[in-house]
């Protein structure tokens, strides 16, 4: 089992509808990152957290660290929106810097 | 500000042969991440560099090594290429644990 899991794989949505991607992990953790990759490569951080809720425009991202859980909303959803999101925890640990990934979601918007 | 830049931007190489990649950080940051990302997966640590020692290693052979220079740009060596090196390459740079930002990548195909 990977320590860091995904779901869905794959969503598909129609122009304007409220999304949610969730990230499930296995160990103690630091932070929780969630990013976006476009085709082509370039991922982009969207938020880092350790704890509660951040929103950033249409984006909120919230974390439950005694379910070791957390969530990606997009309200109002747009094609541009289409991309793969991507979870990622770095581990607690003083020695520990790297960040473990989650295989990511596809999310394609509809107009 | 230019932020993470990676160079080349695609490469193909054939099995046996060695390749170089190379990262410039975000202005400012001073640590250096290197992740593998083959087709259809999230991003695998290789390692990471901070005031030119790599201070954390992940789950990749040997052939793996790399190299951060004073100014903290770095450089990703791989020897004796598999096919299965074949993989997007991305490099992350950060300041001491803060949130790191991604490169473009560097598309590496092996035949």
């Amino acid at each position: 089992k990977n320590e860091v899991e995904q779901s869905p794989q794959n969503l598909t949505a129609q122009e304007g509808e409220f999304i949610t991607i969730n990230c499930s992990y296995s160990v103690g953790i630091s932070a929780l990152h969630w990013l976006q990759q476009h085709p082509g490569g370039g991922i982009v951080s969207l938020f880092m957290l350790s704890s509660g809720k951040k929103k950033h425009g249409r984006l909120i991202a919230t974390i439950n660290i005694q379910e070791k859980h957390s969530s990606l909303h997009i309200t109002a959803s747009h094609p541009r929106d289409s991309a793969v999101y991507i979870c990622a925890v770095r581990s607690s640990g003083g020695s520990n810097y790297k960040l473990t990934f989650g295989k990511g979601t596809l999310l394609t918007v509809n107009p | 500000d230019a932020g993470v830049t990676q160079s080349p931007t695609h490469l193909i190489k054939t099995r046996g042969q060695q390749v170089t990649l190379r990262c410039s950080p975000k202005s400012g940051h001073d640590t250096v991440s290197w992740y593998q990302q083959a087709l259809g997966q999230g991003p695998q640590f290789i390692f990471q560099y901070y005031e030119e020692e790599e201070r954390q290693r992940g789950n990749f052979p040997d052939r793996f090594s790399g190299h951060q220079f004073p100014n903290y740009s770095s450089e990703l060596n791989v020897n004796a290429l598999l096919l299965g090196d074949s993989a997007l390459y991305l490099c992350a740079s950060s300041q001491q644990g803060r949130v790191q930002y991604f490169g473009p990548g560097t598309r590496l195909t092996v035949t």
